[in-house]
């Protein structure tokens, strides 16, 4: 049974451009968080996820970045116009359906460099 | 709003040395889950171990033991006869019941064992 799988492990971009991030959960998970870990910093959440819904985005920045969780295929965070400060490892964990499991299996993290 | 504090951000020891990590963490809920996570240099996230708030029993795995007590609302962790691969950054985290189960990290304690 494959852990959650996050690619690219490493990304780089140059300022201006996009970052497409991609999480595939753990077989049979339907919820899908994702962190964000600034440089010396701990994790913050950004996003909770379960197919085709929003649940929670309090953490995720206004502007520039969106994420979604599809019915088919992985979930994907995007940052538009990416700037030096979006510089981080940005880390995607899951859960199983049922309530109460509480919890959460993060996958290697992607981390992002923007020139 | 919840919150975790690690007020140590850097400790080194000397091999086969015993170590503590702090943890204090604030909740207003009565029911929430305590974890630590390991993140050695290669930046992945490993988790430990996770505590529900009705079992304050104290747990050993090994060279890893965890004190959780609410009276001080504190979830510490030793690591006995410390050793080099025990190098990383360790994270206290926090989830509480019904908290759309989104992870709220301390900052972390990088931890630095030298032969």
């Amino acid at each position: 049974n494959a852990g959650v799988m996050q690619n690219p492990r490493h990304l780089v971009r140059r300022r201006g451009q996009e970052a497409r991030l991609r999480c595939s959960p753990m077989k049979g998970h339907s919820h899908v968080y994702w962190y964000r870990q600034l440089p010396e910093e701990g994790l913050k959440f950004m996003v909770y996820l379960q197919k085709e819904n929003i649940i929670d985005e309090s953490g995720m920045p206004k502007e520039r970045f969106s994420a979604e969780f599809p019915k088919e295929g992985p979930s994907i965070l995007r940052i538009q116009q990416v700037v030096r400060g979006d510089s981080a490892a940005y880390f995607c964990a899951s859960s199983p359906p049922r309530t109460g499991s509480y919890e959460q299996y993060f996958g290697p993290g992607t981390r992002l460099t923007v020139t | 709003a919840q919150k975790v504090t690690q007020a140590q951000t850097e400790i080194s020891v000397v091999e086969k040395e015993d170590v503590t990590l702090d943890c204090v963490y604030e909740t207003r809920d009565t029911t929430y889950y305590l974890f630590w996570y390991k993140q050695p240099p290669s930046g992945e996230l490993v988790f430990l171990i996770r505590r529900n708030s009705f079992d304050e029993q104290n747990e050993i795995s090994g060279r890893y033991s965890w004190n959780f007590q609410k009276s001080t609302s504190s979830f510490n962790f030793t690591i006995t006869a410390s050793q080099v691969v025990d190098s990383a950054v360790y994270f206290c985290a926090l989830i509480v019941s019904g908290g759309y189960q989104k992870v709220t990290f301390g900052t972390g304690t990088k931890l630095q064992v030298i032969p």
